[in-house]
């Protein structure tokens, strides 16, 4: 059974600590994610990796990076954490290709106070 | 970026009727997926529709797609209460090759009444 899994459900941190989502993968996935999803907007791409140790930005990049030293592992950084960040965060894996699927893990919900 | 659209933000219906959720796109596609999420979840992928296909099925699922209008429909019938759940239409633009991330529309949230 495939599988995404990210550290942790539910995380509360504190306005300014760095903070630390980790996603892992284990169906050999070339690509991985990091989505935010907030009421009314949808999911939102902050950052994506193609390869080990390449990123891409997406949509919404500033105040997130990400680490990809192994395949099978996508971190998730806020350097800062501010309230503004609260929210859901979904990481994903998909093959390359153009029809596959993606693969969610369970999200995080973050709150920062 | 472009971004799916889905139409109605919400729906409410009662359980054995057919759901209908729309979702609308901006750019051409390589295909078009439909996921369900369950409250506080992760997606679950439903259904692929490649650009060149017109309908596609899948148990309860049916799923069209009008390319020359960019629209999309998913048609779940004879509902269940455990169809309730968040429907997200995405988007696998022509120009991308897989690595570049699906787009999400915002979601319609249906509601089976028992």
């Amino acid at each position: 059974d495939v599988k995404v899994t990210q550290s942790s459900r539910y995380l509360v941190k504190r306005t300014g600590e760095k903070v630390f989502l980790e996603c892992v993968q284990d169906m050999d996935h070339e690509n991985m994610f990091w989505y935010r999803q907030d009421p009314g907007l949808g999911l939102r791409l902050i950052y994506f990796s193609y390869d080990v140790k390449m990123k891409e930005k997406g949509d919404i990049p500033e105040g997130y990076s990400v680490s990809r030293e192994k395949k099978e592992r996508f971190s998730l950084i806020l350097e800062s954490a501010s309230t503004n960040q609260t929210s859901m965060y979904l990481c994903a894996s998909r093959p390359t290709g153009v029809r596959t699927e993606a693969f969610f893990g369970q999200g995080t919900r973050l709150t920062v106070v | 970026s472009q971004q799916g659209e889905e139409d109605p933000q919400a729906l409410s219906i009662q359980e054995g009727e057919n759901a209908t959720m729309n979702c609308s796109y901006k750019t051409s596609i390589n295909n078009l997926q439909w996921y369900r999420q369950n409250s506080g979840r992760g997606l679950v992928h439903l259904i692929l529709i490649r650009s060149n296909e017109r309908e596609k099925h899948s148990g309860r699922l049916r799923v069209t797609l009008d390319t020359s209008k960019k629209s999309s429909s998913l048609l779940i019938t004879a509902s269940r209460a455990a169809d309730t759940a968040s429907y997200f239409c995405a988007t696998d633009e022509a120009s991308g090759g897989g690595a570049d991330g699906l787009t999400f529309g915002k979601g319609t949230h249906l509601i089976i009444q028992p």
